[in-house]
């Protein structure tokens, strides 16, 4: 009974390159959101996803990050031409969609933009 | 716009001792007030959810409180351990924000033997 799994678990990327970040849900879950918890600040909602479907993403930055969560596989977030100000805590979790929303959140993927 | 307070920023006790941590909503119309608890450099380990139609809910020596009118909730902690020492979020789904959490900055917690 695996729970939300992240990986990488670390990344390192120098300035400009591209992020990817995996998140593979709760077995039985459909919908995945991702998190950022940015050096000594809380955790920020990023964007909401189920399967081929983004329900909400107001939370994302407006240029270079874009999500995915496709039919088949994990949920993608993919942070292109990185910068300093990226470097943070990625947090996926997963629900299944119904009341009471209960969330249940992966380990992270810590990014650090050298 | 919800925010979500969380009072102290930083807690020390020894241990034994029963504690209370505290958090506030501005936004009383929500579905449910999640506990979480973060261990340093880890991810959420999810403490009890109370659903908004509910007062509280108890897991061995948590117990955590809703009061959704005056937007409070508390988090109790009986006969604190050295083991229970991370940072406690409180988190909540407002009805008209979808499914996301808004996150409080939590409590940081030490438990000193």
């Amino acid at each position: 009974n695996a729970g939300v799994m992240q990986n990488p678990r670390h990344l390192v990327r120098r300035r400009g390159q591209e992020a990817r970040l995996r998140c593979s849900p709760m077995k039985g879950h459909s919908h995945v959101y991702w998190y950022r918890q940015l050096p000594e600040e809380g955790l920020k909602f990023m964007v909401y996803l189920q399967k081929e479907n983004i329900i909400d993403e107001s939370g994302m930055p407006k240029e270079r990050f874009s999500a995915e969560f496709p039919k088949e596989g994990p949920s993608i977030l993919r942070i292109q031409q990185v910068v300093r100000g990226d470097s943070a805590a990625y947090f996926c979790a997963s629900s299944s969609g119904g009341l009471p929303y209960e969330q249940y959140f992966g380990p992270g993927t810590r990014l650090t933009v050298t | 716009k919800q925010e979500v307070t969380q009072i102290p920023a930083a807690l020390s006790v020894p241990e034994g001792e029963n504690l209370v941590l505290n958090c506030s909503f501005t936004d009383s119309a929500i579905y449910n007030l999640q506990w979480f608890r973060q261990d340093p450099g880890k991810g959420l380990t999810s403490l009890l959810l109370i659903q908004s139609s509910q007062r509280e809910q108890t897991s061995g020596r948590l117990n955590a409180s809703l009061d959704k009118s005056s937007g409070r909730s508390t988090l109790y902690i009986a006969a604190s351990q050295p083991g229970d020492s991370a940072t406690y979020l409180c988190a909540v789904i407002k009805e008209t924000s979808g499914s996301r959490l808004t996150f409080g900055e939590g409590t940081q917690l030490t438990v000193n033997p």
